[in-house]
């Protein structure tokens, strides 16, 4: 069965790190690009940051420069996403996603992220 | 602030037709091909148009695309009560290093 399966919820304390992880499984995981995508509560998808199918090359939405890390390890078939200095504003559920036909056509069921003193 | 622009809400009866708009800029939509993704309550996003107006498979043809310069649309006939979910618009914008971006959204109540 193809799926992406990601990692339970986490509560973090403002300013501390989360890393969530998608394990993917039915496919073969070297040959797409992996995405990060978030949605606060009640609001929209927001794109964070994306990965390469070899893992070499990554980048992110500038809003997240210097706070986020995407990494991959093809032995596991798994990709993840670590954000730093967490605020806030951070809390949302944190959906992995792969890119193929030029789209997201295949979504993790989602972690949500609580960050909160 | 979301870089694509749709309208909050839309609605409409069961066996209804309604159609969601998506606007951008000629650095995003203009140049760029547009999908289309339903996220139902409770639920991650659901891919259902791809290409401007390609179908995965699985997506029945009630579902359809359109784009026209920097405007994509997205259809939907015969509309059931299971269409109820929200509706987000995506595409690449140029101006950004892979820069994805979406649309805020649109919540479909059929009524």
């Amino acid at each position: 069965q193809v799926r992406l399966v990601q990692s339970g919820a986490e509560v973090k304390k403002p300013g501390a790190s989360v890393t969530v992880s998608c394990k993917a499984s039915g496919y073969n995981f070297g040959s797409y690009y992996m995405h990060w995508v978030r949605q606060a509560p009640g609001q929209g998808l927001e794109w964070m940051a994306m990965i390469n199918s070899g893992g070499g090359s990554t980048d992110n939405a500038q809003k997240f420069q210097g706070r986020v890390t995407v990494t991959r390890d093809a032995s596991k078939n798994t990709v993840n996403l670590q954000l730093s200095s967490l605020r806030s504003e951070d809390t949302a559920v944190y959906y992995c996603t792969r890119e193929a036909i030029g789209a997201f056509d295949l979504w993790g069921q989602g972690t949500l992220v609580i960050v909160s003193s | 602030q979301s870089v694509l622009t749709q309208p909050p809400s839309v609605s409409a009866a069961p066996g209804q037709k309604v159609t969601i708009s998506c606007s951008g800029t000629s650095s995003n939509i203009g140049s760029n091909y547009v999908s289309w993704y339903q996220q139902l309550p409770g639920a991650a996003p659901k891919l259902l148009i791809y290409d401007n107006n390609k179908r995965p498979s699985g997506i029945p043809d009630r579902f359809s695309g359109s784009k026209s310069g920097t405007s994509a649309t997205l259809g939907i006939t015969g509309l059931q009560t299971g269409d109820e979910a929200n509706y987000y618009c995506g595409t690449w914008d140029s101006s950004l290093t892979a820069g994805r971006v979406f649309g805020g959204g649109t919540k479909l109540t059929v009524l």
